[in-house]
């Protein structure tokens, strides 16, 4: 069965500093990947997503992440981190077999220090 | 402006009573789904539908029904709520891309603003 792990329920970093942000999925074929963001009382929108081509995706906000198949990864990173990243984030992925299921993670909330 | 619409934003009800929670998108987006948010537990599907007539169950469905009688709209119905089925709401919307997502699809859902669901 597929599934997305996300290491970290809550990431604390300062202001400036690189944010990680680690997700790891579980399927035999590679899936259709993406990360999410929710910011407080609000959905959630789309950060960035891996479908096919390139490995290293950029995304909003100063947002990129990296798709690995031998680690069968997906961490996202941020060189510079903003109090405006402040938020939940969300890795999921689409199995290629079925693009009608979505497996999200349990989220990553980030905290930025001042 | 395209956006996912859904109302009430917060509601707080009693068990047994029935309830409905609206959706409705403005994109023409064939897909359309349902979602819960619980605490540690990120985002489960309740329901999705890949076209109008057409829905199928997710990974918690049980209390839950829905419909999609137009393209537009896809309410969630919780028949008789009870207490366990207290939790975040998200309706969300997406170009179906056929079974397997196929060319040029994005895959990108389009959430709703959240339904806040207390049950007593």
């Amino acid at each position: 069965a597929q599934s997305v792990t996300q290491l970290g329920s809550h990431v604390s970093v300062s202001e400036g500093a690189l944010v990680l942000l680690r997700c790891n999925y579980s399927s035999s074929v590679p899936p259709y990947l993406f990360w999410y963001v929710q910011y407080p009382n609000q959905g959630l929108q789309l950060l960035l997503k891996y479908t096919t081509g390139a490995t290293l995706v950029k995304g909003i906000n100063g947002f990129e992440a990296e798709f690995k198949k031998s680690e069968t990864s997906f961490h996202l990173t941020k060189p510079s981190a903003h109090m405006s990243d402040a938020a939940e984030y969300f890795c999921a992925l689409v199995p290629r077999s079925s693009a009608s299921k979505i497996i999200f993670g349990s989220g990553t909330r980030l905290s930025i220090r001042p | 402006e395209a956006q996912v619409t859904q109302n009430p934003r917060y509601l707080i009800t009693v068990t047994g009573k029935k309830l409905t929670v609206t959706c409705s998108q403005n994109m023409n987006h064939e897909y359309m789904s349902w979602y819960r948010q619980d605490p540690g537990l990120g985002l489960r599907q309740i329901y999705y539908s890949m076209n109008v007539e057409v829905t199928d169950k997710g990974d918690v469905p049980e209390g839950y029904k829905v419909s999609r009688k137009e393209k537009r709209n896809f309410p969630l119905i919780l028949e008789s709520p009870s207490p366990n089925q207290t939790s975040l709401y998200f309706c969300a919307s997406r170009d179906a891309g056929g079974t397997s997502g196929g060319k040029g699809w994005t895959g990108e859902l389009f959430f709703g603003e959240g339904s806040r669901l207390t049950v007593l």
